[in-house]
């Protein structure tokens, strides 16, 4: 059964640092997705992806956020400067339709010292 | 911002028994909803879906049901079996937007 791929499964960065959390969607969904969860809190949506351009953001994805589609395959979160609040567990998510169930990967736990 | 709420953060269940888990929402706007289990370290699996323009949805062992007057939705799993024991979350996306937004969880406890 098709299933949505993270790397790297835990990150340890220090304040400060870029990462790159990348992610393989399912191959033939179009559109493509980043929530986050905070220990202890609810799943949060951070911004959808589709034709190669952001549809639509939260509050919490700010200008550190970036997302891009560098090849056919690969969908990518980098958050250019991290900080201590930026720990948590990101999923990575693919829908065949927007309107439609939305399927997540195992998830990249980021932890910020 | 409690769009989307699961009132009951716990429970348990025999196994074999009906669990049910619900799940309430504010927004009018909201026209489909979906249900996800998940287990500690990994990510949230779908189980079930439901527009606004049905009442039930089912699948297998598992059952939808959504209230719209009263927005409220609930899922049904009968009979709940010990691997059924994860935290539950229900998720809301309104007309014209992209985005899921999820309750707070249930942790679902099966015992056998």
């Amino acid at each position: 059964e098709p299933e949505v791929t993270q790397t790297p499964s835990h990150q340890v960065t220090q304040m400060g640092q870029e990462v790159i959390l990348r992610c393989v969607p399912i191959s033939n969904h179009l559109y493509f997705y980043w929530y986050r969860q905070i220990l202890g809190q609810k799943v949060e949506f951070l911004v959808s992806f589709y034709n190669n351009e952001i549809s639509e953001k939260s509050e919490i994805f700010d200008d550190q956020f970036s997302v891009e589609r560098p090849d056919g395959s690969n969908f990518t979160l980098k958050i250019r400067s991290t900080k201590l609040e930026d720990s948590a567990m990101y999923f990575c998510a693919s829908s065949e339709l927007r309107v439609h169930e939305q399927y997540f990967g195992p998830g990249t736990r980021l932890t910020v010292t | 911002d409690q769009q989307v709420k699961q009132n009951s953060p716990s429970l348990s269940v025999q196994e074999g028994r009906i669990s049910i888990l619900n799940c309430d929402y504010t927004n009018s706007m909201f026209d489909y909803f979906l249900w996800y289990k998940k287990y500690p370290a990994e990510g949230p699996t779908f189980l079930i879906s439901i527009s606004s323009i049905k009442d039930k949805n089912e699948d297998g062992r598992f059952t939808v049901f959504l209230n719209k007057s009263a927005k409220h939705l609930s899922l049904h799993i009968v009979p709940s079996q010990p691997g059924d024991s994860a935290v539950y979350f229900c998720a809301a996306s309104a007309s014209g937007t992209y985005k899921y937004i999820f309750g707070t969880g249930t942790r679902l406890k099966v015992l056998a």
